[in-house]
């Protein structure tokens, strides 16, 4: 079946613009996660999802991050004024049950300000 | 596509060789450990994990080794093959939250 996508797989944008990173689970999964990964590093927990409810974004920079999952599927990553240093791979995963342990990652999506 | 793994320990295996990748942990109240395998150019992918009340479990040419006492994790691959290149990520969980460490890069040697 069809897995994890994410997109756009690659955003360049201007510091100051807000961007949306888009994220659709696999179909039937319940928990859905938020990463940034810089390169040569493992995935930083950002946020998650159990259904539409956010049970833990404390791993958001800063409060320019937020994240959505109104219908309990799809999921929006929006970062407002971006800036530089929020260059980098944003990930999504998704877990069929609430507290399974094994997450499916999606491709990402490269989000470069310039 | 995607370098990951820049600046990454690397481990350097003859292919046919068993590999043994190690990672320190620092949670004492996690509650699994696992092991996931990155690609270049793709996300991690769940490889084996460990619930943190034991210390040995095996999969299908792995086995996942879990030490409490000095707070270690290692990763054993049998017979490594060309397959087996990647970034190799140990990861702890406790509740719904999953922390990675710094991977090691494995690079298999036809």
């Amino acid at each position: 079946g069809a897995g994890v996508s994410q997109s756009p797989r690659y955003k360049v944008t201007k510091r100051g613009q807000d961007v949306a990173l888009r994220c659709d689970p696999i179909s039937g999964h319940v928990s859905l996660y938020w990463y940034r990964q810089a390169l040569g590093q493992g995935p930083e927990f950002l946020t998650y999802f159990n259904y539409e409810a956010q049970q833990d974004k404390s791993g958001l920079p800063n409060d320019r991050f937020s994240a959505e999952r109104p219908e309990g599927s799809i999921s929006t990553l929006t970062i407002q004024r971006t800036e530089q240093r929020d260059s980098a791979m944003y990930r999504c995963a998704s877990s069929l049950a609430i507290g399974d342990y094994e997450q499916y990652f999606g491709p990402g999506t490269r989000l470069t300000v310039t | 596509g995607e370098s990951v793994g820049l600046h990454l320990p690397t481990l350097s295996v003859q292919e046919g060789d068993n590999s043994i990748i190690n990672c320190a942990y620092s949670n004492s109240a996690s509650d699994y450990f696992i092991w996931y395998k990155q690609e270049s150019g793709k996300g991690p992918q769940f490889i084996i994990d460990i619930r943190s009340n034991m210390d040995k479990r095996q999969g299908q040419r792995v086995t996942v080794l879990l030490n409490k006492t000095v707070k270690h994790l290692s990763l054993q691959i049998a017979a490594t093959q060309p397959g087996d290149s990647a970034v190799y990520f140990c990861a702890e969980l406790r509740g719904q939250k999953v922390t990675f460490g710094t991977g090691t890069k494995l690079q298999v040697i036809p």
